[in-house]
């Protein structure tokens, strides 16, 4: 079946802090994948996505991921956070060609940065 | 401004009262979908569209009915609203068939009572 988990539900770091935020997915095919970012009261908005090529993506404010094919992993990252970087991460997944309609999220990691 | 708008973005009902959410998109985007977000969930497919006339289920398509008649619009109806169907729901739209970025609405807050 195909689904993306991320595995921690809450993350709670200081500022300066390194971030690691876990993606793994479980669909069948080349896929493109995602992050997106849900600031308090605010709707998603695109953070990096990887459709093919390079596999370290870098996003906007500070942030990158890196595919990892063999592992079927998509991890977030960001060398150090600030308190506006507060916020729920999802992780999306989908197909390529006929498959690409349908999108798959994770349940989303909340991120609580300590000022 | 390049925008997906919905409305309304609160929204209280009683069971079995009809109901529809709009949703508008001006950026001549092909690919509109419906998403509900529910805590501990994430936020999942309802139903798609990849063109004007062309709708697909996602993953969780019961109660719930959908149309596009125009490029820019995609109305997400309730027929007969229920409970469980309480939650956030987003309406997003994509240049191509989905693989590319999806622009989200503001979301709207549905309670059925």
């Amino acid at each position: 079946a195909q689904s993306v988990s991320q595995h921690n539900h809450h993350v709670i770091l200081s500022e300066a802090a390194s971030l690691e935020l876990g993606c793994n997915y479980s669909y069948g095919g080349t896929v493109n994948l995602f992050w997106y970012v849900q600031y308090p009261g605010q709707h998603l908005q695109l953070l990096l996505k990887y459709f093919s090529g390079d596999p370290l993506v870098k996003g906007i404010k500070g942030f990158e991921a890196e595919f990892i094919k063999s592992k079927f992993s998509f991890n977030l990252r960001k060398p150090s956070v600030q308190w506006s970087d507060t916020a729920e991460y999802f992780c999306a997944v989908n197909g390529q060609g006929s498959s690409a309609s349908k999108i798959i999220f994770g349940s989303g990691t909340r991120l609580s940065i300590r000022p | 401004e390049a925008q997906v708008t919905q409305n309304p973005r609160y929204l209280i009902t009683v069971t079995g009262k009809k109901l529809t959410v709009t949703c508008s998109q001006n950026m001549n985007h092909e690919y509109m979908s419906w998403y509900r977000q529910d805590p501990g969930l994430g936020l999942r497919q309802i139903y798609y569209s990849m063109n004007v006339e062309v709708t697909d289920k996602g993953d969780v398509p019961e109660g719930y009915k959908v149309s596009r008649k125009e490029k820019r619009n995609f109305p997400l109806i309730l027929e007969s609203p229920s409970p469980n169907q309480t939650s956030l729901y987003f309406c997003a739209s994509s240049p191509p068939s989905g693989a590319d970025t999806q622009y989200f609405g503001p979301g709207t807050r549905l309670t059925v009572l």
